[in-house]
């Protein structure tokens, strides 16, 4: 069974910082992964897609890599800001055929002005 | 439309009650998928629909929960009898692609709150 972990599960920085969100899945064999991001109240807002050949993703200030056999995945956000602030969850989509997403328990970043 | 629209965005109920949730997924999506976050529990999956058929709903958690897809767009699910352990947010997304290679896109979440 496809086992998510998030890693911090709470993150404080200051502004500006380089900051890293971990995420790691224990069955290697995944067909692609997704970060998403959410504020409070909110809904997701989708981030970043991954798809099980790429290596990594890139959109603005967020870059996503991907280490399907380590089971690895960082979000790397560079120059923080306090608009940043919201829980970032990665999911991944492991088996079957219908697009279904595995969620872990999501890292709170607080950055701070 | 322009995104993933589901409504209400708050209910709160009675215990015994039931509820209807609906979600409108964005035009031309094929694919949606409902899931359930609840507080310490993180995002569950609930069912998935192809079309207006539903060839995963396993995550259903008991035969209380039960939804269908109108027309290849709009969902309802349906919670009969509502219990207290049935509060939580209750999500819907949706993805243009068939299987496993769709980015999927989420709504705002219809609140339930029971009593």
């Amino acid at each position: 069974k496809q086992e998510v972990t998030q890693i911090p599960a709470a993150l404080s920085v200051p502004e500006g910082e380089n900051l890293v969100l971990n995420c790691s899945f224990t069955d290697s064999a995944i067909y692609n992964l997704q970060w998403f991001r959410q504020d409070p109240g909110k809904g997701l807002t989708s981030l970043l897609l991954i798809q099980s050949s790429q290596r990594e993703q890139t959109s603005g200030r967020l870059n996503a890599s991907l280490d399907k056999s380590s089971g690895r995945s960082t979000l790397y956000i560079a120059a923080s800001q306090p608009g940043d602030s919201a829980t970032y969850l990665c999911a991944v989509v492991s088996s079957g055929n219908t697009g279904k997403l595995i969620f872990g328990q999501g890292t709170t970043l607080q950055v701070k002005p | 439309g322009a995104g993933v629209s589901q409504s209400p965005s708050n209910k709160v109920t009675e215990k015994g009650k039931d509820v209807e949730l609906r979600c409108d997924p964005i035009s031309g999506h094929t694919a949606l998928y409902w899931y359930r976050q609840s507080l310490g529990q993180g995002l569950e999956f609930l069912i998935y629909f192809q079309g207006n058929s539903a060839p995963d709903k396993s995550g259903l958690p008991s035969d209380r929960f039960s939804a269908e897809r109108t027309g290849g767009s709009v969902s309802t699910l349906t919670i009969q009898r509502t219990q207290q352990e049935d509060s939580a947010v209750y999500l819907c997304a949706s993805s243009r692609n068939q299987g496993n290679a769709g980015e999927l896109f989420f709504g705002e979440g219809s609140r339930l709150t029971v009593l």
